[in-house]
């Protein structure tokens, strides 16, 4: 079993639409929880972070984190056609040894106009 | 700001080959990390260097190496290259913080 589990899609809405993507995992030592956007042929980009659980919200973006359930998700309101990416959760227990990050294989976008 | 910088964008390389790929941090900071991008495996961890030190290696064989300089660049070297090498190879850097911040990789295929 993969520690961190991702949907990948393909995921294909309509302009304005509200997308949900979704991560489970398995390591219950995660304290911290992050979300890359990768644009095809780029490196990931960080969206945004999340200590523990809770809800945390940037612009069309909000993380939520259910660590009782071992559930991630990040909700994109009024999406956009620029929001088309593959989006890759990632999460780490940070400190310590090692500050490695692990992530998802990735959930591919595609907010049709 | 400029962010990270890999160099090259491409290699190509033949199997038993040596490929070495670079990396520059953003100004500031000190940790590199150095991940692999394969097709349909997602982002698996590398190395993580910290002034000039490797801190933590991933499950990788021994063939993949590195180091850091102490101006906090690195260099990733892989040694007797095998088809499966065939990735992107991605640099991210941070500076005491969970944030890590990613370059554009480097496309290396082995033939």
């Amino acid at each position: 079993q993969k520690e961190v589990e991702q949907d990948p899609g393909p995921l294909s809405v309509p302009e304005g639409a509200i997308v949900s993507l979704n991560c489970t995992y398995s390591n219950s030592a995660f304290q911290y929880f992050m979300w890359y956007r990768q644009y095809s042929r780029k490196g990931p980009e960080l969206l945004m972070y999340t200590y523990s659980s809770g809800n945390k919200e940037d612009g069309r973006f909000t993380a939520q984190v259910d660590k009782s359930s071992k559930y991630i998700s990040l909700f994109i309101r009024d999406s956009q056609p620029s929001d088309s990416a593959t989006y890759l959760c990632a999460m780490t227990s940070y400190g310590g040894a090692t500050n490695k990050l692990i992530f998802g294989t990735g959930t591919l976008l595609a907010v049709q106009p | 700001e400029a962010g990270v910088t890999q160099s090259p964008t491409h290699l190509i390389k033949t199997r038993g080959q040596q490929a070495t790929l670079r990396c520059s941090p953003i100004s500031g900071h000190t940790s590199v990390y150095w991940y692999q991008q394969a097709l349909g495996l997602g982002l698996q961890f590398l190395l993580w260097y910290d002034e000039g030190e490797e801190r933590n290696r991933g499950n990788f064989p021994p063939r993949f190496s590195g180091r850091q300089f102490p101006n906090y660049s690195s260099e990733l070297n892989v040694n007797a290259l095998e088809l499966e090498d065939s990735a992107l190879y991605l640099c991210a850097s941070s500076f005491q913080s969970v944030e890590q911040y990613f370059g554009p990789g480097t496309r290396l295929t082995v033939t």
